[in-house]
């Protein structure tokens, strides 16, 4: 159990296109999902964390108008890269929690989704 | 503020040797600690965690790590190493339970597991 997809795995997509990329938890409900961007041979920088039916609280730095992250169910979290540029280019990894008031901290990860800006 | 240092960018070991990956954290109050591997172009996978109780923790694939809380300490080890497992191995610390924002991951090791 406990199992997150991503979609796309890679696109590619001319500059100043908008990217939409999905995150579900396919065997259980996510009220908590979290949105990494990793840079090669880099660790995961946490760029927002998302929660059911609320905006998205994003890390300091990054782009809101950007990076649009919308959690409308408690399946599926999506993250929308608008008017992508070549330095938007990396590995989008998100990841979900079971949550709730005695939340079980553990996020599982998706299988990220590399994103080329051409 | 919590924080993770992984000192070593790049482990190598011999196959059938046994192999340790360092991780310390810096954390308020108790640390919950976890091991991901991550194989390339690939989403993380947990190997272990630890949150109360044994120092010893035992994992996935054979993989262990000791908590050491005198040396904010968390490596990971594995008594006989396999090629199958060079990968990017990252250390994680969440200082808050029952908060699922609060995880923060170290640089990663390359760990390469020589034939």
């Amino acid at each position: 159990g406990a199992v997150v997809s991503q979609h796309p795995s890679r696109v590619i997509c001319k500059s100043g296109t908008s990217v939409k990329i999905e995150c579900r938890s396919l065997d259980f409900q996510a009220t908590t999902m979290f949105w990494y961007r990793q840079f090669p041979k880099k660790s995961l920088m946490l760029m927002a964390t998302s929660n059911e039916g609320s905006k998205a609280t994003y890390e300091q730095g990054v782009e809101k108008d950007k990076f649009l992250i919308n959690h409308a169910s408690l399946t599926l979290s999506t993250l929308t890269v608008t008017s992508a540029h070549p330095e938007d280019s990396s590995f989008y990894i998100c990841s979900a929690t079971r949550g709730g008031t005695s939340a079980y901290n553990e996020q599982f990860f998706g299988p990220g989704t590399r994103l080329t800006v051409l | 503020a919590q924080s993770v240092a992984q000192p070593e960018d790049q482990v190598n070991v011999a196959e059938g040797n046994p192999l340790t990956v360092k991780c310390t954290y810096s954390v308020s109050g108790n640390p919950y600690l976890f091991w991901y591997v991550q194989y390339p172009n690939r989403g993380l996978q947990f190997l272990l965690k630890y949150i109360t109780g044994d120092n010893l923790v035992k994992g996935s694939y054979g993989f262990e790590a000791e908590f050491n809380k005198s040396q904010t300490s968390f490596h990971l080890k594995k008594p006989s190493a396999l090629v199958s497992d060079s990968a990017l191995y990252f250390c994680a610390v969440s200082g808050v339970w029952g908060s699922a924002r609060q995880l923060t991951f170290g640089s990663g090791t390359q760990l390469t597991v020589l034939p």
